[in-house]
């Protein structure tokens, strides 16, 4: 089976842009996670969706938002970039809650 | 609100020594804890994992242990070789949030 693939794996925007992320999961997988991974903040929990439904939110504005569609794909909208946005977004994908999640590579996010 | 602390954030060990990497959850309902592993431009990767009902759970040269009452639980990793160098991370869970709270993550180096 392939893996979880992330799509783009670099980008770099300016402040006020906005972006769009893409993740597709692990096939028959139906559980998608999202998290931001910085150096000072570690891994933190952004949403999770399960058939296109999304289950829990973490801590961050309102900027920052997901869907998920019916083939399972998720995407993630960050919207007006701060420098802080700066980050590696990681994709995980599950059969089900408390399964193994499985990681994608990330996309790194440049802000400037 | 919810936190994960994960010590030491930083480990060194001769090839062939034991390491030792700790955490303790808040939320006295979690009850699944999983542990990554994250090499250099990867996602984290699954390694071992454990639910609440049980102690402690080994895998070759890894084992994990709980301590319920006091919120702990340890990975421990015997023999250690080059290739177990990386940053390793702990997470905790609890039914029906649909989220995984990370610690911080502990870089391993391996020393030959």
């Amino acid at each position: 089976k392939a893996g979880v693939t992330q799509t783009p794996r670099y980008l770099i925007k300016t402040r006020g842009q906005q972006v769009t992320l893409s993740c597709s999961p692990i096939s028959g997988h139906r559980s998608v996670s999202w998290y931001q991974q910085t150096p000072g903040q570690g891994l933190q929990f952004l949403f999770e969706y399960f058939s296109e439904t999304q289950r829990n939110k973490g801590n961050f504005p309102g900027r920052f938002s997901g869907r998920q569609f019916s083939n399972s794909r998720s995407e993630m909208n960050v919207s007006t970039l701060e420098l802080g946005d700066s980050a590696l977004y990681l994709c995980a994908s599950s059969s089900g809650y408390q399964e193994t999640q499985y990681f994608g590579p990330g996309t790194r996010l440049l802000v400037l | 609100g919810e936190n994960v602390e994960q010590h030491p954030s930083t480990l060194s060990v001769q090839e062939g020594d034991s390491a030792v990497i700790k955490c303790t959850y808040s939320d006295s309902a979690s009850n699944y804890f999983p542990w990554y592993k994250q090499e250099l431009g990867k996602g984290p990767q699954l390694i071992i994992d454990i639910r609440s009902n049980v102690g402690e759970k080994k895998d070759q040269r890894i084992a994990v242990t709980l301590n319920k009452t006091a919120k702990h639980f340890s990975l421990h990793i015997t023999e250690t070789q080059p290739e177990d160098s990386a940053v390793y991370f702990c997470a905790a869970s609890t039914s029906g949030t649909y989220k995984y709270i990370f610690g911080t993550g502990t870089r391993l180096k391996v020393l030959a």
